[in-house]
């Protein structure tokens, strides 16, 4: 168990719907990293969070977008979605950003 | 060109086989290397950690970074059934817009059968 905790596990939904994934990172994290996983993509970097504010962006769609909380929990909202959006979706959090990271068990996303 | 290549396998062997996984990379403002360990259906754990050039060990596992020819290499000594699974390798550098952000290889698929 790495500390970092996804909710929800499962999430079927239909195209053009909009969904919600929620992030609490390990104790003492400030760093919040989402990440998508797809069969023929790999592992790719979202988006990363640091105390609240927004530090890196990657490839993360117009349609996507997220948010870090006072209590360091992470929110990513997935807005208009496409069948392409199905994917696995990880949270990772690490202290300050260069150290390693640590991610979460991850929520499956299936549009339909 | 993607900025890491991993061959993605699959690889098989037999129990107790020394296991080689290995990345190369493009970009020369990576710093820290990883390797993250991946069962099916779960989220990436970390395996090893290493910054810069050089070897670590820890047990049955050897993690190489060759910053010269931008390869780093994963081995596994003795392995066992358990280790079945994908191994990914990461890696971020430590300067620039990119801090922080993880590089993954595809990952590389592996069984071990007894």
């Amino acid at each position: 168990d790495s500390g970092v905790t996804q909710t929800p596990k499962h999430l079927i939904t239909a195209t053009g719907q909009r969904v919600t994934l929620r992030c609490s990172p390990r104790s003492g994290d400030l760093s919040v990293y989402w990440y998508q996983q797809s069969l023929d993509q790999g592992l790719q970097f979202l988006i990363q969070y640091y105390n609240g504010e927004e530090r890196a962006k990657g490839n993360i769609l117009e349609r996507f977008s997220a948010q870090q909380f006072p209590d360091l929990h992470s929110e990513l909202n997935l807005s208009s979605l496409e069948l392409g959006d199905s994917a696995l979706y990880f949270c990772a959090s690490s202290v300050e950003g260069l150290e390693t990271q640590y991610f979460g068990p991850g929520t499956r996303l299936l549009v339909l | 060109q993607k900025e890491v290549e991993q061959d993605p396998g699959p690889l098989s062997v037999p129990e107790g086989a020394i296991v080689s996984l290995n990345c190369t990379y493009s970009n020369s403002a990576f710093q820290y290397f990883m390797w993250y360990r991946q069962y099916s259906r779960k989220g990436p754990e970390l395996l090893m950690y290493t910054y810069s050039s050089g070897n670590k060990e820890d047990g049955r596992f050897t993690a190489q970074v060759d910053k010269s020819s931008k390869y780093i290499s994963l081995f596994i000594r003795d392995s066992q059934p358990s280790d079945s699974a994908t191994y990914l390798c990461a890696m971020s550098a430590d300067r620039g817009s990119t801090l922080g952000r993880l590089y993954f290889g595809r990952g590389t698929q592996l069984t071990v059968w007894p």
